[in-house]
Parts: structure tokens; sequence; C-alpha cells
């Protein structure tokens, strides 16, 4: 079995840094994404890492340690169009590469 | 436009009646997949197909149908809906089975009363 556990809500001030963790429990890991999730909108992706380290994108970033079974995303120079939920999702070898996802972590960015 | 289509946006229906969700991407992907999104549950994968005529469960398939007759097209069907199955779903692709970004759907609400 497998399971990922994340916060389910988090609050930051506008223009702050906020990170996201996320633990997971898989026989098979193959990845470690995220994504981003409006109120009744779709998910939409935003980092991805296999391997062991640190993904940049713009104000996002992604860390990954593979020996912890953990993973983070940061949030840079909050706006507060970044209040949204995020997910973590992590891809199982033993379950034919199928992404799984955590229950979401609901953020809440505050002027 | 690349995109991921799904119809109807919104459906409500009765027990029983048969219905199907149409999914269709652009983007010739050969991987697709269902998820149903509750609250409290984050996003739980029905079925997914690796390819056409290949389709697998995914963690809860109890009372859906799939088909994958074509690469574009991966249609949801609920036989006999019920009130359990009301939920928002959402149909995603990517180019492979391990591609790091899955393109998701609008998303289709389902209330079955």
């Amino acid at each position: 079995g497998q399971s990922l556990e994340q916060p389910s809500e988090v609050t930051a001030v506008e223009g702050a840094i906020v990170q996201i963790n996320c633990t997971y429990q898989t026989s098979g890991f193959y990845g470690l994404s995220w994504y981003q999730q409006h109120d009744g909108g779709a998910p939409t992706f935003l980092s991805y890492n296999a391997l062991d380290g640190l993904e940049e994108t713009g104000r996002f970033s992604s860390f990954l340690s593979r020996s912890d079974s953990y993973g983070y995303l940061l949030l840079q120079e909050l706006q507060m169009k970044d209040s949204a939920s995020y997910f973590c999702a992590v891809r199982d070898s033993n379950s034919g590469y199928a992404l799984n996802f955590g229950k979401g972590t609901s953020l809440l960015v505050t002027p | 436009e690349a995109q991921v289509t799904q119809n109807p946006r919104y459906l409500i229906t009765v027990t029983g009646k048969k219905l199907t969700v149409t999914c269709s991407q652009n983007m010739n992907h050969e991987y697709m997949s269902w998820y149903r999104q509750d609250p409290g549950l984050g996003l739980r994968q029905i079925y997914y197909s690796m390819n056409v005529e290949v389709t697998d469960k995914g963690d809860v398939p109890e009372g859906y149908k799939v088909s994958r007759k074509e690469k574009r097209n991966f249609p949801l069907i609920l036989e006999s809906p019920s009130p359990n199955q009301t939920s928002l779903y959402f149909c995603a692709s990517s180019l492979g089975q391990v591609a790091d970004t899955q393109y998701f759907g609008p998303g289709t609400r389902l209330t079955v009363l």
C-alpha cells in the first residue's frame, strides 16, 4: 500500500515564503509531483522531482529526499492568487505507475 | 490549443439512469485516466489507459466502466449510477505512462439523486 501526508491548511501573508511538506510511504516510488488547484478548477502541474534535490521554477521550488521519503513545495514572494489547494502526488511503479494524490493542502494568502 | 475537454460540465441525474461522460485530448497522448474528487479525500484514480484498447483499474473502479477505442477519447460510463457517485470528475492525459506532467480537463460535476 501507500500513503501520503501533507498538512490540511496553511495560512501565510502576501510577500512571505511558505513551505508545504509531503511525506510518503510507497513500495515502488518513481517520482514526486506537485499540482495546484483553484476552487472548482482543474489541477495544474507545478513541479516534478525524480531525483534528490531542489527543482526551481520561478517563484516555486520543489525538493525531494528519497532516503527520508519526504518532499516539499516552496512558494516565494506569495501573491493573493497563490491561494489555492496544493497536492503532492507519488508515481508508484508497483501500481502501473499510477499517480496517487495526497489529500491536499489549502493555502490561504492574506494581505 | 492543447487541451483536454470533458462533457458535460454539469449533470444532475437519477439513480439507475445510465450516463456517459466524454473526454477528449488533442495532444496525441498515450496515457489517459479518470479521477474523482471528494471533499477531504483528494483525487482518487478510477481507471487509466496506457494506449488504445489497453485499460486498467485504479483505486476506486467499482460502478464505472471505460473504453479506449481511439487514442484521443476516453469516455467514462456509469451503467447504473448511485448517490455515492455524486462527485467532481476529472479526466487527465499525459504523453506516456511515466511522463511527469498530467494535463487535466475542466471537470464534470455529477449529482445523482
